[in-house]
């Protein structure tokens, strides 16, 4: 079965500094996505960074990179220059599921210390 | 603007009674998603439709219903089946269902008291 690991419950950084969250799947597809979402306490969900599998250049989004390593399924998020708006829960979730669903990782809570 | 509305943002519902959670969305998307959301537990699907008068089960489908009359709504209707439907519910769309992202609305907090 097709499954997303966030190994890291919690984490914290501090401002400016830059942290990296883990995520790791398992699929036997060749073609999907991977995304990171971010919830804020507002609990909306929000798009961070999409990657596409076949492309083996590394997504960027402004202070928001990932670390795609394909034959070792990992897709880690990097928050460079964090900010105290960037405490929210991150999940990584991929559409590698059965017909495209998207599967989601338990997500990872992150605290911004001022 | 465009997005996806989810009415009411808290529900407060008595044990036996069917409550209806409203989904509308004006980003002409062809799919549309239900999550439930609970602590430690991340996001399982309860239900989506890829097109109007079609819908799928999810993961926890039961004691779930849904419509899909118009392309623009996808209301969820927690029946007195659902054994614990005290919990945060996501809606969702996506352009369709292959390789686009999924937008999401605000949410409802969702008790049964």
């Amino acid at each position: 079965a097709q499954t997303v690991t966030q190994s890291q419950p919690e984490m914290s950084v501090q401002e400016a500094e830059t942290v990296t969250l883990s995520c790791t799947y398992d699929t036997s597809e060749s073609d999907y996505y991977l995304f990171w979402y971010k919830q804020p306490p507002s609990r909306q969900m929000i798009l961070v960074i999409r990657q596409e599998a076949y492309k083996q250049q590394n997504a960027t989004e402004n202070r928001f990179s990932v670390n795609f390593q394909k034959a070792a399924k990992s897709f880690s998020l990097k928050i460079s220059d964090s900010q105290l708006g960037d405490a929210a829960m991150y999940f990584c979730a991929t559409n590698a599921g059965n017909n495209r669903k998207l599967i989601w990782g338990l997500g990872t809570s992150l605290a911004v210390n001022p | 603007d465009g997005g996806i509305t989810q009415s009411p943002k808290y529900l407060f519902r008595k044990e036996g009674q069917n409550v209806t959670l409203s989904c509308e969305q004006n980003l002409n998307h062809d799919a549309m998603y239900w999550y439930r959301q609970d602590p430690g537990q991340g996001l399982r699907l309860i239900y989506y439709s890829q097109i109007v008068n079609d819908f799928q089960k999810g993961d926890i489908a039961e004691g779930y219903s849904v419509s899909r009359e118009k392309k623009e709504s996808f209301p969820l209707t927690v029946t007195s089946a659902q054994k614990n439907p005290t919990a945060f519910y996501l809606c969702a769309s996506s352009l369709n269902r292959g390789n686009t992202e999924a937008f999401f609305g605000q949410g409802t907090r969702l008790t049964v008291v």
